[in-house]
């Protein structure tokens, strides 16, 4: 079974408009952390946000936020305020605490192209 | 230099060579790992190092060898590659342990075997 679906390709959104990236995992360790990760077309997966399963609230980094519905197991990016700059791959991660290490579980990405 | 670097960025080599990928973190990070990203598949973790010593083999076929001198540096040997093995090869690093751990990548290594 997959550990994190994200089940929109791609999504489409005009400037200034607000845009929900879809995510929910699959997890039956009570302690986990949620992440999201921006892709460009140059490769670089960089760092958006980050939600822990024992989070009261949800997180919000600038134009980014979480929506975390827990007993939903859902993780949804909310991007406010859509910029071109915005147009990449987008990926939801999650890291269960009881593992070893601390390597993240990716899901497949959404693509979202912001137009003008 | 800051951040996570990878090089080379692109690299194309025949099945027979070997060529090596290497990655450096300026972050003060004590765990780095290699993932795979293939067209349409989600990215694969391959190997994680924690303090030098590799905690995770992801199954990874033998070809493929990595090597971790120390905390800053982690190295992906490469060796009789089939074409399927081409992708972008992504380097990580962060705090472990940590409860946020967020991993920051390097820009990647497109490789094609050809």
């Amino acid at each position: 079974a997959q550990k994190i679906t994200q089940t929109q390709p791609g999504m489409f959104v005009q400037e200034k408009e607000a845009v929900t990236l879809d995510c929910t995992y699959d997890t039956s360790d009570p302690s986990y952390g949620l992440f999201w990760y921006k892709q460009p077309s140059s490769g670089e997966m960089i760092f958006l946000i980050y939600q822990g399963s024992y989070d009261q609230q949800n997180a919000t980094e600038g134009r980014y936020s979480l929506n975390f519905q827990k007993a939903r197991k859902s993780a949804n990016l909310v991007i406010s305020a859509s910029q071109l700059g915005d147009s990449a791959m987008y990926f939801c991660a999650m890291r269960e605490d009881n593992q070893a290490g601390t390597a993240l579980i990716f899901g497949k990405g959404t693509t979202l192209s912001v137009s003008s | 230099e800051t951040g996570v670097t990878q090089t080379p960025r692109h690299l194309v080599m025949g099945m027979t060579n070997k060529k090596s990928l290497k990655c450096e973190q300026h972050l003060g990070h004590n765990a780095m790992y290699w993932y795979k990203q293939s067209a349409k598949k989600p990215l694969e973790l391959m190997f994680v190092y924690n303090f030098k010593e590799q905690t995770e083999n992801n199954s990874v076929p033998s070809r493929f060898s990595p090597e971790c001198p120390n905390s800053s540096h982690l190295f992906l040997h490469l060796h009789t590659l089939q074409p399927e093995d081409s992708a972008l090869y992504l380097c990580a690093s962060s705090q472990y342990p940590g409860n946020r751990a967020e991993q920051y990548f390097g820009p990647g290594t497109r490789l094609t075997v050809t």
